[in-house]
């Protein structure tokens, strides 16, 4: 089941370009994730944000996370062709249940 | 550490028969949890299990089954099989449950 939804649900951007996506939620969550998947692949973990944090950077990454509004974003700075794939957000829940968003499409253009 | 290992990695099925996955979670993850994604459905859960006990199950039909063995391995089965099975099955195992996810390169299931 999902809870997330992402926005956009596909973002096409070029080379060197950052790229911005949302993700909502709806419940109250201990902490909520970013995983990227490449075209019919497992997914690949990228950043976890804790509830009581606001923001994380890993190296590109950063992640905001704002719990009175149920959203987080994801930006990709100086973004790579090899960054192309769909990206999820996953958010565990109080009762320690994990959700998948919709996902969003990155096109990035060598 | 070796990363969560999912066999087979393809397989193709008729309508009406009867499959068995497999995923072996990284060494110490005590959970494992099953996925399937289809283009029109996105990432649905299946099921997690933890020290051999089913814990939270998705909205799937009885046909969706599964099982962790001791050594926290798990298998999931689906009976009976429709052509709307078809999908890509992943499996992720975690430390604990507020921990991260680690994903296997999931199993291609193809009904016809």
């Amino acid at each position: 089941s999902q809870q997330g939804e992402e926005d956009p649900q596909a973002l096409s951007i070029q080379e060197g370009e950052n790229a911005t996506m949302n993700c909502s939620y709806k419940t109250s969550i201990n902490n909520l994730q970013w995983y990227r998947q490449n075209s019919g692949r497992g997914l690949v973990h990228l950043i976890l944000i804790r509830s009581n944090e606001r923001e994380k950077h890993s190296g590109r990454l950063r992640v905001t996370l704002d719990t009175s509004k149920k959203s987080s974003s994801l930006l990709i700075t100086a973004s790579r062709a090899a960054d192309t794939a769909s990206y999820f957000c996953a958010t565990t829940d109080t009762g320690n249940q994990f959700y998948f968003g919709t996902g969003t499409s990155l096109t990035v253009i060598p | 550490k070796a990363g969560v290992t999912q066999t087979p990695r393809y397989l193709i099925k008729t309508r009406g028969q009867q499959v068995t996955l497999s995923c072996s979670p990284i060494s110490g993850h005590r959970s494992v949890s099953w996925y399937q994604q289809t283009p029109g459905q996105g990432l649905q859960f299946l099921f997690e299990y933890f020290s051999e006990t089913q814990r939270n199950k998705g909205n799937f039909p009885g046909r969706f089954s599964g099982r962790q063995f001791s050594n926290s391995r798990s298998e999931m089965n689906v009976s009976t099989l429709e052509l709307g099975d078809s999908a890509l099955y992943l499996c992720a195992s975690r430390l604990g449950f507020q921990e991260t996810q680690y994903f296997g390169p999931g199993t291609r299931l193809l009904v016809l």
